[in-house]
């Protein structure tokens, strides 16, 4: 079964430091990652998606991630942080072309 | 805003009790999901239709059980409720089923078990 680990459950930088949030998976087979953001009380936003036609991903907010398969890592960053960056964030394994695998997540605290 | 609608935002009802969680995809959309976020589980997925049809089933009850209707609305029915109920529930969708299409997700009912 396909797994995702995310390294630190909480992230803290100040504002304008790079931001950078950590994922592993695990796949036999090429996988399609994903990063949603989760605000409070809110639902989950999809921040960007890999889906093998780039290594590097871009996606909203300033957001972007590369897919490294020597590392199996799939890792999340901004360069400079913002105060409204301040959420959760997961990442994901699509499995078998249905359900979402989700790592445990990490909550990112940005610091004024 | 996402374009999937949940209802109701919020939901309270005691042990043994039954309620049905409602989803309305984003328009389009043939496939929904379900998925259960606690403290201690994380993000789990529940369950998947598509286009009226059953197509993946993961770590859902069999006090849980899930429907899609014609109209490819969802919904999700618990019954003989216990306290380790209490979760927030998120409906998805997406335009197919395959892996390489995103899920849109809905705001979340708040289920609180007493």
């Amino acid at each position: 079964a396909q797994s995702v680990t995310q390294l630190g459950s909480h992230v803290s930088v100040s504002e304008g430091a790079l931001v950078l949030l950590r994922c592993n998976y695990s796949s036999s087979v090429p996988p399609y990652l994903f990063w949603y953001v989760q605000y409070p009380n809110q639902g989950l936003q999809l921040l960007l998606k890999y889906t093998s036609a780039a290594t590097l991903v871009k996606g909203i907010n300033g957001f972007e991630a590369e897919f490294k398969k020597s590392e199996t890592s799939f890792h999340l960053t901004k360069p400079s942080a913002h105060m409204s960056d301040a959420a959760e964030y997961f990442c994901a394994v699509s499995e078998n072309g249905n359900k979402l695998v989700f790592g445990a997540g990490t909550i990112l605290r940005v610091k004024s | 805003d996402s374009g999937v609608t949940q209802t109701p935002k919020h939901l309270i009802t005691a042990t043994g009790q039954r309620v049905t969680l409602r989803c309305s995809p984003r328009s389009g959309d043939l496939s929904v999901y379900w998925y259960q976020q606690s403290l201690d589980q994380g993000l789990q997925f529940l369950i998947q239709y598509y286009n009226g049809e059953e197509r993946a089933k993961g770590n859902i009850l069999e006090r849980f059980s899930a429907q899609q209707f014609p109209d490819l609305h969802s919904e999700l029915n618990l019954s003989s409720l216990e306290l380790g109920d209490s979760a927030l529930y998120f409906c998805a969708s997406s335009v197919e089923g395959g892996g390489s299409y995103e899920q849109y997700f809905g705001p979340g009912t708040r289920l609180t078990v007493t």
